[in-house]
């Protein structure tokens, strides 16, 4: 298994340009999750799934959209970057069934010039 | 957001010492704690969790503190490794599906 994939590893955009990140694992896994990194802090959570056609918002959801059309992707849009994005962005996913181990992707460092 | 914090952001051990990490956390209402591992470059990693109605759980080498009176909790590891060398989140569950992470303690294993 490959575990959760993300592509790009690094992406540099300009203000008010638009970008998918990439987010896909292997596991069959009816969770996914999608946060952010910023320097010296925590992760915080943007959006979530339960399931293929199910998203929920986290803690900081402006600016970011998110579908689930099946249950291996999760991709993370962002319409117009600013540069309050800049971040390294982590996907995760999880299986509901098995406590609250979540398995994360490599990141994407995403630098809004 | 839930306020999920460390009392300490560096933790310089020696090889072969034991850690103690510790966390505060804010919302009685979480149902779980868990901690995570991360070195430089790389996506966090699960270490272990404990539920709310738990005080103790252990691992390999590592034990999980919960003081719900104080809202603490701790992680201790056993006899450090350089290979433990990385940052170390709490992170919590007030929802089901919404996890919170505090801000993180790098622990610097000397050898």
């Amino acid at each position: 298994n490959a575990g959760v994939t993300q592509t790009p590893k690094f992406q540099v955009l300009k203000t008010g340009q638009s970008m998918t990140l990439q987010c896909a694992q292997d596991m069959n896994h009816e969770y996914m999750s999608w946060y952010r990194q910023d320097p010296g802090m925590g992760l915080r959570l943007i959006h979530y799934s339960v399931g293929a056609g199910i998203t929920d918002q986290g803690e900081v959801p402006n600016g970011y959209n998110v579908s689930r059309s099946t249950t291996e992707d999760f991709p993370l849009r962002l319409l117009s970057a600013a540069p309050s994005q800049t971040s390294v962005y982590f996907c995760a996913s999880r299986d509901e069934d098995r406590d609250n181990e979540q398995y994360f992707g490599p990141g994407t460092r995403l630098t809004v010039t | 957001g839930e306020s999920v914090g460390l009392h300490l952001p560096t933790l310089s051990v020696q090889e072969g010492d034991n850690s103690i990490i510790n966390c505060a956390y804010s919302n009685s209402a979480s149902d779980y704690f868990i901690w995570y591992k991360q070195e430089s470059g790389k996506g966090p990693q699960f270490i272990i969790d404990i539920r709310s109605n738990m005080d103790k759980r252990q691992g390999q080498r590592v034990t999980v503190l919960l003081n719900k009176t104080v809202k603490h909790l701790s992680l201790q590891i056993a006899a450090t490794q350089p290979g433990d060398s990385a940052v170390y989140f709490c992170a919590e569950n007030p929802h089901r599906n919404k996890f919170y992470f505090g801000s993180g303690t790098k622990l610097n294993v000397k050898p």
